[in-house]
């Protein structure tokens, strides 16, 4: 079984409002990615949150971890239609060496 | 400076054949990773080699394997090719694998007939 699973599955919203997804994981952690991907193709990196972080910002993003909850947020503010893309996220478990993707959110921006 | 790099972009085979999908990662990053992602799904892990050892492996069928030559690009075979094989086949690569930022290549888009 996978090791993130995203909530919510798709999200809607209106262009300049903020977009919030999450992520939760079953298992120890070294480190949580977060990353997008745009019509099937290649994934395009976000942010990595390590286990021993609580807040990372990167430009409009903002992405938690509450590694006693094993769940992660990643908030988009001020959407953007160019933010229309499915969200993953990917734990590196500290027992084994695989990374796992969760099976995303499609979020969509109104005009 | 260069991205991942994936060759072919998209291959149709039929079943029973064998495929090879190639990888080249970005300059100075010595750990590749293999991914199949089936449509509406999230990618699936399949290996992660650094330093040319394999050090993960994915719960897939013995049909899969993979190889990291020494200037760090990599080669994903896949025999006997089934229906299900059907899929956009992601390498990734990093600095020196866990704990490090992966980047992605586009992809191969494999399709088999």
């Amino acid at each position: 079984s996978q090791q993130g699973e995203e909530d919510p599955q798709a999200l809607s919203i209106q262009e300049g409002e903020n977009a919030t997804m999450n992520c939760s994981y079953k298992t120890s952690i070294n480190n949580l990615q977060w990353y997008r991907q745009n019509s099937g193709r290649g994934l395009v990196h976000l942010i990595l949150i390590r286990s021993n972080e609580r807040e990372k910002h990167s430009g409009r993003l903002r992405v938690t971890l509450d590694t006693s909850k094993k769940s992660s947020s990643l908030l988009i503010t001020a959407s953007r239609a160019a933010d229309t893309a499915s969200y993953f996220c990917a734990t590196d478990a500290r027992r084994d060496d695989k990374i796992i993707f969760g099976k995303g959110t499609r979020l969509h921006i109104l005009p | 400076d260069a991205g991942v790099t994936q060759s072919p972009t998209h291959l149709i085979k039929t079943r029973g054949q064998h495929v090879t999908l190639r990888c080249s990662p970005i300059s100075g990053h010595k750990s590749v990773s293999w991914y199949q992602q089936v449509l509406g799904q999230g990618p699936q892990f399949i290996f992660q080699y650094y330093e040319k050892e394999e050090r993960g492996r994915g719960n897939f069928p013995d049909r899969f394997s993979a190889r990291q030559f020494p200037n760090y690009s990599s080669e994903l075979n896949v025999n006997a090719l089934l229906l299900g094989d059907s899929a956009l086949y992601l390498c990734a690569s990093s600095l020196w694998g866990r704990g490090t930022e992966a980047f992605f290549g586009q992809g191969t888009r494999l399709t088999v007939v």
